[in-house]
């Protein structure tokens, strides 16, 4: 059975850092990986999709690496800006499209 | 991308009453939709895997009597809560994938069920 893992829970971070969000999964045959980012109260906007075969995309300021054999994901953002604060979830596709989410990681990015 | 709706995007009712969401791809046939649940401040969990033309597939722990899904062409798939109780009152969210050449999938706006 899949898990995934993202580390850390929250995060604050004063305007103009750069960061890294992390995610683990215990099962390294997936189809894909997505970043979502999700305002309170709201839906998923869709961040970033690397393909089992891909090993980053990149997006204006973030950037999304996969490590497939180590199980590690990481969303790399530039730069914040109090508009990032959000939560951002990692979604692991293992089976043509049944996704297991993580936990998200709450980003708060401070003026 | 590809654009997936749901209807309503709230709703709030009784305790008892029966609600319907509807999961819609717009631009696109989607043989596979799926329903997931998010509780507050908790992930997604994925609830079934609705097959069109098909009975859906449920995740263990998810009552098939209770949400009941149908997808009855390749652009719609419906989630029905019946005799909601306040415990059901969560978002839902549906996704669907392409039905040729799956690579990807495409994630409705969501629907925040309250039950008082």
């Amino acid at each position: 059975k899949q898990e995934v893992t993202q580390i850390p829970a929250a995060l604050s971070v004063p305007e103009g850092e750069n960061l890294v969000l992390n995610c683990s999964f215990t099962d390294s045959a997936i189809y894909n990986l997505q970043w979502f980012r999700q305002d309170p109260g709201k839906g998923l906007t869709s961040l970033l999709l690397i393909q089992s075969s891909q090993r980053e995309q990149t997006s204006g300021r973030l950037n999304a690496s996969l490590d497939k054999s180590s199980g590690r994901s990481t969303l790399y953002i530039a730069a914040s800006q109090p508009g990032d604060s959000a939560t951002y979830l990692c979604a692991v596709d293992t089976n043509a499209g049944k996704s297991t989410f993580g936990d998200g990681t709450t980003l708060t990015v401070k003026p | 991308g590809a654009v997936v709706s749901q209807h309503p995007s709230r709703v709030i009712c009784k305790s008892g009453t029966s609600v319907k969401i509807e999961c819609r791809s717009l631009d696109f046939q989607a043989t596979t939709m799926f329903w997931y649940r998010q509780f507050p401040k908790k992930s997604l969990m994925l609830m079934a895997t609705s097959n069109e033309g098909s009975k859906a597939t449920y995740e263990q722990g998810v009552e098939k009597d209770k949400f009941l899904i149908n997808h009855a062409s390749l652009t719609l798939s419906t989630l029905t809560v019946t005799s909601a109780h306040p415990e059901d009152s969560s978002f839902y969210i549906c996704s669907a994938a392409l039905k040729v050449a799956y690579n990807e999938q495409f994630f409705g706006p969501g629907t925040r069920l309250t039950v008082l």
